[in-house]
């Protein structure tokens, strides 16, 4: 079956501008991630969703970082104001029921804020 | 805090060697851990996942072991081949969904 996908690809933005990353989870996963990947930093987590619970934002790192999933499936991700710094790979993963299970990546989306 | 260390950074073998990459933990409350490829530029492919009862998992030329009480993990390939080349990662999950370590980069010369 399809797996987890992300859009775009690749984004670029003038620093100060807002963008919106999208994911699809694999249909019927529950749980839903966001990560980012920045060379400096490795890779590290931002929020969670699981079903119907409030959202774990423990891993957002400011206030300019925001993220929805619309009836328990599509996620986006939304930066505010674009820092350098936010420049990064920001994957998405998905898995079925909660933490305990295998998660699966999407691709990706590669953001460079000029 | 949990914190990964993966060791070593960077290994460079000749194909055929079977490799053994460590993966270590500091605290052992954890639910699972999984062990992940990346290929430059791509995103996470999954390729092992031991779940915290457990004590190891196979897949073809992977084996994975788990000794939770002492915090490690590691990753044994056999019979390693040029297109296992690529960047493996260890990734624990507990109070965070996965905390994940730097990585071994892996070069397999043919």
């Amino acid at each position: 079956g399809a797996g987890v996908s992300q859009s775009p690809s690749n984004k670029v933005t003038e620093k100060g501008k807002d963008v919106e990353l999208r994911c699809d989870p694999i249909s019927g996963h529950t749980a839903l991630y966001w990560y980012r990947q920045s060379l400096g930093q490795g890779l590290e987590f931002l929020i969670y969703f699981q079903g119907n619970s409030a959202p774990d934002k423990s891993g957002l790192p400011s206030d300019r970082f925001s993220a929805e999933r619309t009836g328990g499936s599509v996620s986006t991700l939304t930066i505010q104001r674009t820092q350098q710094e936010d420049s990064a790979v920001y994957l998405c993963a998905s898995s079925n029921r909660d933490r305990d299970n295998e998660q699966y990546f999407g691709p990706g989306t590669r953001l460079t804020v000029t | 805090k949990q914190e990964v260390t993966q060791i070593p950074a960077a290994l460079s073998v000749p194909e055929g060697e079977n490799l053994v990459l460590n993966c270590s933990f500091t605290d052992s409350a954890i639910y699972n851990l999984q062990w992940f490829r990346q290929d430059p530029g791509k995103g996470l492919t999954s390729l092992l996942l031991i779940q915290s009862s457990q004590r190891e998992q196979t897949s073809g030329r992977l084996n994975a072991s788990l000794d939770k009480s002492s915090g490690r993990s590691t990753l044994y390939i056999a019979a390693s081949q040029p297109g296992d080349s690529a960047t493996y990662l260890c990734a624990v999950s507990g109070n965070t969904p996965l905390v994940f370590g730097k990585g071994t980069r892996l070069s397999v010369i043919a």
